[in-house]
Formats: C-alpha cells, structure tokens, sequence
C-alpha cells in the first residue's frame, strides 16, 4: 500500500450525515480510482479520475460525488448517508505503461 | 487444490501443494487481466497480469492461463506456503481505459 493513504481508517456516521473521505498519492501517478467492498463481494468501482481535473462515474455511483482536487488528490463525498453505503472503501492510483492500480489501507464505513 | 467458479468460493490447500483458483469473465471483448491478492485489513496487491494476446504468464512461483475460448482465467501458485493465505480476486478490463471488474474472489487458506 506504499504511496497511497486514506483519511480516516474508520468512521461510523448516522443515517443522513455527511462526510468526505480523503485520498492521496505520492507515486505521481495520473490516475485514481475510488472503489467499495462489501462482505463477501469483489470490488465495484464507484468513480475514477484519469487524469487531473476529469472525473468519471464506475458501476455504482449513485449517492456519492467525487472531486479530483489536484494530481495528488482525489476525495469522495457521501452527502447524505445511507446504511447501504455501509462498506469498507478503497482509494487505488494506476498509471505508466500498465494498468496495475495500486491501492490504499482502506477505510471502513458503518452508517447506523 | 483446485476451486471452480462462483460455486467454491473456499480453498484449502496443504503447505507445498500447489492451488488453482479459478475465475471465469464475462465480456468476449475484455482484453487485459489482472490477479490480486488481498489479506485480512488491507487493500489488494498486484499478483500478475495478462493480456489477451497470451495463454500464458509466469511470475515467481505463480502462472495464470487464459482460455479465451471458453472465458476462463486461472491462477497457479506452485509450492503453497502460509503466507499465501488470502482472498485472491481476478479484475478484468471490460473496455479500452481504466475501468476494471472484479470477481466475487477466493479465500485461499494453506494448511501447515
């Protein structure tokens, strides 16, 4: 998980709250994804960024808006929370001449 | 050890047997794979990658195989040992880009 790091490691939140979850790299890498992982599930991706200043929507974007405030950074923003959105979050970088991404610790979200 | 499919999502292997973890994809069209490792509390890490050009790729002690015919991926770890024990997901890129789909994943577990 070198070059990427994720703020905070845990947050639990209520119903209707909102929060903004950080990501940042160090690797220059040009881009950024946001991913969710719920139990028992792989990885569904929820916004990208390909390169500073563009953002796209992944498979399950719905609740969820995504700012790529610089090359380093990357956030995403849950404006009213859910319990469906109850997951364990992960920030991950691509860039190069391959598509390996590299990913975050990981930050795990309980919304009651 | 060998799993198939969605339908084993387990595998308990001895230490030094080899694994087989099995992923099957969905899109004819996808043409560049990816493996994961991920252990408990942490973000994935990169295993080997393949692109759809190839049947075959070997890293240090792991080959995957790709049967485009029948859109099967495989993972062969020779010489399991316990610090392989982990879930391992295959991602595959559906589209010319960025955007990977990742499988349900296998919980591999080396018995010493």
């Amino acid at each position: 998980n070198a070059g990427v790091t994720q703020t905070p490691k845990f947050q639990v939140l209520k119903t209707g709250q909102s929060m903004t979850l950080q990501c940042a790299q160090d690797m220059n890498h040009n881009s950024m994804y946001w991913y969710r992982q719920d139990p028992g599930m792989g990885l569904r991706l929820i916004y990208y960024s390909a390169s500073e200043g563009t953002t796209d929507k992944g498979e399950v974007p719905n609740g969820y808006n995504v700012s790529r405030l610089n090359k380093r950074e990357f956030s995403l923003r849950l404006e009213s929370a859910a319990p469906s959105q109850t997951s364990v979050y992960f920030c991950a970088i691509s860039g190069g001449r391959s598509y390996e991404q590299y990913f975050g610790p990981g930050t795990r979200l309980t919304v009651t | 050890g060998e799993n198939v499919g969605l339908h084993l999502p387990t595998l308990s292997v001895q230490e030094g047997d080899n694994s087989i973890i099995n992923c099957a994809y969905s899109n004819s069209a996808s043409d560049y794979f990816i493996w994961y490792k991920q252990e408990s509390g942490k973000g994935p890490q990169f295993i080997i990658d393949i692109r759809s050009n190839m049947d075959k790729r070997q890293g240090q002690r792991v080959t995957v195989l790709l049967n485009k015919t029948v859109k099967h991926l495989s993972l062969q770890i020779a010489a399991t040992q316990p610090g392989d024990s982990a879930v391992y997901f295959c991602a595959e890129n559906r589209y010319t880009g960025n955007q990977f789909y990742f499988g349900t994943g296998t919980s591999l577990t080396v018995i010493p």
